[in-house]
């Protein structure tokens, strides 16, 4: 069985760093691409980065590049998501969610999500 | 930067079929996915690379994609598919979201 559990989620002022991790189990990590992606509570959907299965190519959505740096460790089946000079905008649930392939295209799996919140 | 557009909503009654629809330029040419989500859960895939219906998602789910346009359908609706709806594609090294669409089985 698919399993992603995502940690890490806190309360933390504008400005300040955060480091999530997802602990994934039940498949091959490292030939699957796994994604980030972030909802504010009562809106939509918003992808925020995801890395390919070797972990060798990175994508960032627009909002986040420069701020958050995704990284996996697939001895430890753990995908990691550093993120700093946080905003107020970033406040949201962080869901990590396993691709269908080795690169992003879309997701088969969701863990049950992180909150995120910034604010002073 | 590429834009996919649903309706806000949906209404349908029981029994009877819901569409979704989900645009964007040339979205054809690309693998579309569709998410549920009920209020309080992780979203779930019910179609995936345009047509194929994950394990455990009922058959009265099914999914199209041509021209500018993929359609989620729901045959028989029942009260428990009453949810936010997700398209999605990829393009351009970036995941795209629609904006959802909430079902409502009245």
């Amino acid at each position: 069985e698919v399993q992603l559990l995502e940690s890490g989620g806190a309360l933390v002022q504008p400005g300040g760093s955060l480091r999530l991790s997802c602990a994934a189990s039940g498949f091959t990590f490292s030939n699957f691409a796994i994604n980030w992606v972030r909802q504010t509570p009562g809106k939509g959907l918003g992808w925020v980065s995801g890395i390919s299965g070797s972990g060798g190519i990175t994508y960032y959505a627009d909002s986040v590049k420069g701020r958050f740096i995704i990284s996996r460790d697939n001895s430890k089946n753990t995908l990691y998501l550093q993120m700093s000079s946080l905003r107020a905008e970033d406040t949201a649930i962080y869901y990590c969610a396993k691709d269908v392939q080795w690169a992003p295209r879309g997701f088969d799996y969701w863990g049950q999500g992180t909150l995120v919140t910034v604010s002073s | 930067s590429y834009d996919l557009t649903q309706p806000p909503s949906v209404s349908v009654s029981p029994g009877q079929t819901a569409n979704i629809t989900c645009s964007g330029d040339n979205l054809g040419e690309k693998y579309a996915f569709w998410y549920q989500q009920k209020p309080g859960q992780s979203p779930v895939v019910v179609i995936y690379q345009n047509t194929t219906r994950p394990s455990g998602i009922p058959e009265r789910f099914s999914g199209s994609n041509s021209g500018n346009t993929a359609t989620l359908t729901i045959s028989g609706t029942q009260a428990m598919d009453e949810a936010d709806y997700y398209c999605q594609a990829w393009d351009s090294s970036t995941v795209i979201f629609g904006g959802g669409t909430k079902l409502t089985v009245l």
